[in-house]
């Protein structure tokens, strides 16, 4: 039973460009979170999908950011014109739902804003 | 809002010693769920342990017992007999009450363990 997959693990953008990471959560699972982590920092909350739902995007910034659930295929988080503060690791997590909200942590994504 | 408190940026402790890691939390919930995350050098986020809040005992799993003094609100992690791969970022985190809209995990700042050999 594979665990959460991102990819890429490691992505290198330059200012301007797009980033689009994406999650594969375990199997069986319909709930996904996305975090992002500053260097020398703790996670933050991002954003709380479903399929084909986005539940809670508080943590997403207002603008750039963008991220899909969609009934078939991975969960995408999109960034638009990347900017070198974009640069951190965004890890996703899923969950079973159903009740149960116990979150399996992907390997991350480490995003490099050039 | 919920906020969870991480007081030490960096520890050092000798191989075999015992550690304790201090995390706490500031929360209006009655129900909520803490856990204790150890990211090593290569970056992935490790689950270590999770205490309820009506759970009646500490937690325990292997070498790492979670210290959870309710009233206090503290979660201190306490690792016994320590060795070189504890070396890790150390990271409590907290979840909002099961069954809410939206369980996000809130998470502390984290600290470094360094152990000595």
């Amino acid at each position: 039973n594979a665990g959460v997959m991102q990819n890429p693990r490691h992505l290198v953008r330059r200012r301007g460009q797009e980033a689009r990471l994406r999650c594969s959560p375990m199997k069986g699972h319909s709930h996904v979170y996305w975090y992002r982590q500053l260097p020398e920092e703790g996670l933050k909350f991002m954003v709380y999908l479903q399929k084909e739902n986005i539940i809670d995007e508080s943590g997403m910034p207002k603008e750039r950011f963008s991220a899909e659930f969609p009934k078939e295929g991975p969960s995408i988080l999109r960034i638009q014109q990347v900017v070198r503060g974009d640069s951190a690791a965004y890890f996703c997590a899923s969950s079973p739902g159903q009740g149960n909200h116990e979150q399996y942590f992907g390997p991350g994504t480490r995003l490099t804003v050039t | 809002a919920q906020k969870i408190t991480q007081t030490q940026p960096g520890m050092f402790v000798q191989e075999k010693e015992a550690v304790t890691l201090d995390c706490t939390y500031d929360t209006s919930d009655q129900s909520y769920g803490l856990f204790w995350y150890k990211q090593p050098s290569s970056g992935e986020m490790i689950f270590l342990i999770y205490q309820g809040s009506y759970d009646e005992q500490n937690a325990t799993e292997g070498r790492y017992s979670l210290n959870f003094q309710k009233a206090r609100k503290s979660a201190n992690l306490v690792i016994s007999a320590s060795q070189l791969g504890d070396s890790a970022m150390y990271f409590c985190a907290m979840r909002e009450p099961p069954g809410s809209s939206a369980s996000k995990i809130i998470f502390g700042s984290g600290t470094r363990l360094s152990i000595r050999p």
